[in-house]
């Protein structure tokens, strides 16, 4: 299965500001996914990033709060824009690999915006 | 749209008990089921992945069925162990879209 290294994995930001999370993939894949999970939630899907195209994003989230980077197929990185309290979440990012393995995560970002 | 519901929210055992985590989903048109553990403010472990053609996987001492028709699956843990505290996660790989739908999750606490 594939490896993910995410960073950073937590940060303290002020509202107003943006945070840029990345992630690298061992691996080349298709499709990359980025969650959020809300304290005591669980995981709610942000958007679908392929490689040369812009993100598919899910209801209730736009490209100008959660721009999404997608310039190879092993890297990706997310923005959280103009950052408020409500932002303060786990992010996570995944792949899907083909085959027996089904999806690997992140190790996630925790984000406090104060 | 799928939802996907996980009983109980919580379970608290002794040590050395067996622990059984159920998961429902609604359509049952799915690609593949897999099963997550996430410890307190960190990333999701895959723990199983059982295909929409499969009746169970195993792992160790992990056992996870799946009964498509009726939309559940359920996780077995035997034997556990105070390391086996975590969230467990199911989530669905609903047909066609590569979309995970997630539950809630099952918070386990095992007392030493």
């Amino acid at each position: 299965s594939a490896v993910i290294s995410q960073k950073p994995s937590r940060d303290i930001c002020q509202r107003g500001t943006s945070l840029t999370i990345q992630c690298q993939v061992d691996s080349q894949v298709t499709m990359m996914f980025w969650y959020r999970q809300q304290p005591g939630q669980s995981l709610t899907l942000i958007a679908t990033a392929n490689q040369g195209s812009e993100a598919t994003y899910e209801s209730g989230f736009v490209i100008d709060k959660f721009p999404i980077s997608r310039p190879n197929l092993t890297f990706s990185t997310l923005t959280v824009s103009n950052m408020s309290p409500e932002d303060s979440s786990i992010y996570l990012c995944s792949v899907e690999m083909t085959g027996a393995y089904g999806y690997t995560f992140g190790s996630g970002t925790r984000l406090t915006v104060v | 749209k799928q939802e996907v519901t996980q009983i109980p929210a919580a379970l608290s055992v002794p040590e050395g008990e067996n622990l059984v985590l159920n998961c429902s989903f609604t359509d049952s048109a799915i690609y593949n089921l897999q099963w997550f553990r996430q410890d307190p403010g960190k990333g999701l472990t895959s723990l199983l992945l059982i295909q929409s053609s499969q009746r169970e996987q195993t792992s160790g001492r992990l056992n996870a069925s799946l009964d498509k028709s009726s939309g559940r699956s359920t996780l077995y843990i035997a034997a556990s162990q105070p390391g086996d505290s975590a969230t467990y996660l199911c989530a669905v790989n609903r047909s066609n879209d590569y979309k995970l739908s997630f539950g809630a999750g099952t918070t386990v606490t095992v007392r030493a």
